[in-house]
């Protein structure tokens, strides 16, 4: 069975900086693109970056373009978000997500990062 | 800026049909934008609906399908219950990686 499990978030001051990790199992990670979506709270999801199987395609929104990076380790089978710089506008359930023949296939259950001051 | 276009809400009765849109304030949605659509309940992660514009995900019900409708893509509920409340979102692949997700539809059955 499929299961993505998120950590990583808390609450943490404008400026600072988190890392968002998500455990995958039931699947070869290294075999799939893999993204990161974020929703506000009361909001619509947003996409925020993505990682192609063979690494050779990574995007980010423009709203986090500079400031968050995507990876992966194949060994641990996890996908990572580095978010530097944080805003407040920058609060919401961090979902990681797989990506299957253009389709969000698989969803984890969400880590809820909160920026404030 | 892309902008990816829903209806805010839409209600539907018991039993009846709704079609929801999604569209682009830059021009036509077409199939090389790969739109897929989403539910989402209160508190749980989005799960598939349709992906590659008419595909539906597995364990779908049939009375979900997606089609292109004009200038836009489209999910259309045929005979909607009470468990089809939900918050309705489209995805579209911009290409390069990356995607855009509409506003949603809160969808009402009553």
């Amino acid at each position: 069975e499929v299961e993505l499990v998120e950590s990583g978030g808390g609450f943490v001051q404008p400026g600072g900086s988190l890392r968002l990790s998500c455990v995958a199992s039931g699947f070869t990670i290294s075999s799939y693109s893999m993204n990161w979506v974020r929703q506000a709270p009361g909001k619509g999801p947003e996409w925020v970056s993505y990682i192609s199987t063979t690494y050779s395609i990574i995007s980010y929104a423009d709203s986090v373009k500079g400031r968050f990076t995507i990876s992966t380790d194949n060994a641990k089978n996890s996908l990572f978000l580095q978010m530097n710089s944080l805003r407040v506008e920058d609060t919401a359930v961090y979902y990681c997500v797989r990506d299957w023949n253009y389709n969000f296939d698989h969803w984890g259950q969400g880590t809820l990062v909160t920026v404030s001051s | 800026q892309t902008v990816v276009t829903q209806e805010p809400s839409f209600s539907v009765s018991p039993g009846g049909t709704v079609t929801l849109t999604c569209g682009l304030n830059s021009g036509s949605v077409s199939a090389n934008y790969y739109p897929s659509w989403y539910q989402q309940t209160p508190g749980q992660a989005p799960r598939t609906l349709i992906y590659n514009t008419n595909t539906r995900s597995s364990g779908v019900p049939d009375r979900f399908s997606g089609s292109m409708l004009g200038t836009k893509a489209a999910l259309t509920i045929t005979g909607a219950q009470a468990d089809d409340e939900s918050d309705y979102y489209c995805v579209l692949y911009m290409g390069s990686g990356t995607w855009v997700f509409g506003g949603g539809t809160k969808l009402t059955v009553l």
